[in-house]
């Protein structure tokens, strides 16, 4: 597609429910980032990909957020037991190279965790 | 403590005025870029610098990375209600691919 696409745009999830959210990267994109924003705040780093591997996680907050991009495109941030510390955007982002032409963000996904 | 440090962190102005906003580290970057960010959606690159010293344009918006790579600034000249938003500085590190991201101004421009 022409930009980066993440579903659901907005999600509310009860504490304890489970959530995926989706990235659909721009084609052709070797690179793809998670990132969490808090409310006014930059985005903080949460795990990357290049193709299907997974080259750093060190960003993931606990042991209940986990990523996968299994065949190289579409990518799936996957929260178990949400928190309602969790609540923030999540934005993705896809790249050819983040050093020189930077990221192409999505519009986010707003969790807000009741 | 962020890596990056931004500052002002609000700014509130009126249109017509200039401004600069500042973007700090004790780090080098192998590159450094501004994103700027509207409400619901996602940062929109605005810029990419890479050499010590380097400057660009942008129309009445200029860009400056430090002869360090430590520290950048953008310089907005007779600021208008467009330019209102919230601008992020964010870098690579050496042969990184990772961006790093300052805690963003918040720019408010009033007509």
């Amino acid at each position: 597609g022409a930009g980066v696409s993440q579903s659901p745009r907005y999600k509310v999830a009860k504490r304890g429910q489970d959530v995926a959210l989706r990235c659909d990267p721009i084609s052709g994109h070797v690179s793809l980032f998670w990132y969490q924003q808090a409310l006014g705040q930059g985005p903080e780093f949460l795990t990357y990909f290049q193709n299907e591997a997974q080259l750093d996680k060190s960003g993931l907050p606990s042991d209940r957020f986990f990523a996968e991009r299994p065949e190289g495109s579409v990518s799936t941030l996957k929260i178990q037991r949400t928190q309602q510390e969790d609540s923030a955007v999540y934005l993705c982002a896809s790249s050819t190279g983040p050093r020189l032409y930077g990221y192409t963000f999505g519009s986010g996904t707003r969790l807000t965790v009741v | 403590t962020q890596l990056l440090e931004q500052s002002p962190q609000f700014l509130s102005i009126q249109e017509g005025e200039n401004l600069t906003v500042y973007c700090n580290s004790s780090s080098v970057f192998s590159s450094l870029q501004w994103y700027r960010q509207e409400p619901g959606e996602g940062p929109v690159l605005l810029v990419t610098v890479v050499t010590g010293g380097e400057v660009k344009k942008l129309k009445r918006l200029t860009f400056q990375f430090g002869d360090a790579r430590k520290d950048s600034s953008l310089h907005i000249t007779a600021a208008q209600p467009g330019d209102t938003g919230l601008y992020l500085c964010a870098g690579v590190r050496n042969a990184g691919n990772m961006l790093t991201f300052g805690g963003g101004t918040r720019l408010m421009v009033k007509p």
